[in-house]
């Protein structure tokens, strides 16, 4: 089956600093990565997802790029805001599956 | 319109206890997932729905987990005789249709502590 890694497990950075958190995953036939950001006290929230089809995607602040050949993908976040403060997590899907396997969480502090 | 909703937010039980999560998706999706999150660590799948038929109950830890959906709506997650480990948050989510590839979209969680 699918096994994800996520690291760091924790990351404190200065507002207005960029963060980077990254995954890896072992099975070739995922091909769909979304990241969830998920604040205390609630379900996780999608804020940006890729396809195997794409090398890279932005949303404004946040950035998503992928690396197939060595099974990576990364988030990027620049410009951060005490607000990002949350767990994030990054999944791996393969599209005829139904099954979401998800890294173990970053914790991301965004200090004022 | 409403998001996934997720009854009750907790649950306080005593070991050998059965209990029922209830999940109530966002109207007209499909699919509807069940995942476990216990204290600082990822999201563990437990089952997927696809209409009222489960395709997928890989994740199910053991046979005292169970769930089912009606009517294409409604998701009850059941544990029998609880066990201290059982204790965490269960999430449900829902997706517009099958296929994994669609967007999940979570409910808050069931906070489920077994004393």
């Amino acid at each position: 089956g699918e096994n994800v890694e996520q690291h760091p497990s924790t990351l404190s950075v200065q507002e207005g600093d960029s963060a980077v958190i990254k995954c890896t995953y072992s099975d070739s036939a995922s091909n769909y990565f979304p990241w969830y950001k998920q604040e205390l006290g609630k379900g996780p929230q999608l804020i940006i997802d890729i396809r195997s089809n794409v090398g890279e995607k932005k949303d404004q602040r946040i950035a998503v790029t992928l690396n197939k050949t060595a099974k990576h993908f990364s988030l990027h976040i620049t410009e951060t805001q005490p607000e990002d403060s949350a767990v994030y997590f990054c999944a791996a899907i393969a599209t005829n599956a139904g099954k979401s396997t998800f890294g173990d969480g970053t914790t991301l502090t965004v200090k004022p | 319109g409403a998001g996934v909703s997720q009854s009750p937010s907790n649950k306080v039980t005593e070991k050998g206890k059965d209990v029922e999560l209830r999940c109530d998706p966002i109207s007209g999706h499909t699919a509807l997932y069940w995942y476990r999150q216990s204290l600082g660590q990822g999201l563990e799948f437990l089952i997927y729905f696809q209409g009222n038929s489960a395709p997928d109950k890989s994740g199910l830890p053991s046979d005292r987990f169970s769930a089912e959906r009606t009517g294409g709506s409604v998701s009850t997650l059941t544990i029998q005789r609880t066990q201290q480990e059982d204790s965490a948050v269960y999430l449900c989510a829902s997706s517009l249709k099958g296929g994994a590839n669609n967007e999940q979209f979570f409910g808050p969680g069931t906070r489920l502590t077994v004393l």
